[in-house]
């Protein structure tokens, strides 16, 4: 168990629906990484916030968006689905990347998305 | 872009080491370098980071060599279990991008 909880594990829904996956990080990680992978496809990075502001950006499409919210936790709006959106999304954390101590990303077991 | 680069596939026997090579050779002074695993869809899984010294921790030894440009991460006795998708990553710890990774068969 990572500590980095994703809900829900599984969603099922119709292409222009619009849905928010969830992530709860580990017990004092500031920072929080989206990740999209689609079948057989690597790990693509979306977007990271820290300690509740955007920090990096990645391939993310202007239909997603996400955001952290005062107590950390973090939410990633996709809108106007399309069949392709239909992939693993991934959310990481980490501690404080800026008191110069690297460590590592922790991983939830990601949200399964299905657009038909 | 990722900024490594690693070859796609590589088969191991079962109790033997597996060497996994990594090619970093525009990485900056301040980046380290990660590796992590994903074994099948699960959630990619940390396995060690140095920034130029050599790392061993209970999973797994990390080279870098003393220019830095490359790495190699050795998995002492390789069990079925190690079968999984490699990353080698290079991050000061803004945008952690993955690329393909290589694909490491255990075999019986």
């Amino acid at each position: 168990d990572s500590g980095v909880t994703q809900t829900p594990k599984h969603l099922i829904t119709a292409t222009g629906q619009r849905v928010t996956l969830r992530c709860s990080p580990r017990s004092g990680d500031l920072s929080v990484y989206w990740y999209q992978q689609s079948l057989d496809q690597g790990l693509q990075f979306l977007i990271q916030y820290y300690n509740g502001e955007e920090r990096a950006k990645g391939n993310i499409l202007e239909r997603f968006s996400a955001q952290q919210f005062p107590d950390l936790h973090s939410e990633l709006n996709l809108s106007s689905l399309e069949l392709g959106d239909s992939a693993l999304y991934f959310c990481a954390s980490s501690v404080d990347p800026s008191t110069g101590k690297n460590t590592e990303a922790f991983f939830g077991q990601g949200t399964r998305l299905t657009v038909v | 872009d990722a900024k490594t680069t690693q070859p796609p596939s590589m088969d191991c026997a079962e109790g033997r080491a597996a060497n996994l090579p990594c090619n970093h050779s525009t990485i900056s002074g301040n980046e380290y370098v990660y590796w992590y695993r994903q074994i099948h869809s699960q959630g990619p899984q940390y396995i060690i980071h140095g920034l130029k010294n050599n790392e061993t921790n209970e999973m797994a030894s990390l080279i870098i060599t003393e220019d830095r440009k490359s790495s190699t991460l050795i998995l002492p006795h390789a069990t079925l279990r190690d079968t999984a998708v490699y990353y080698c990553i290079v991050t000061s710890y803004d945008k952690v991008i993955f690329g393909p990774g290589t694909s490491l068969s255990v075999i019986p």
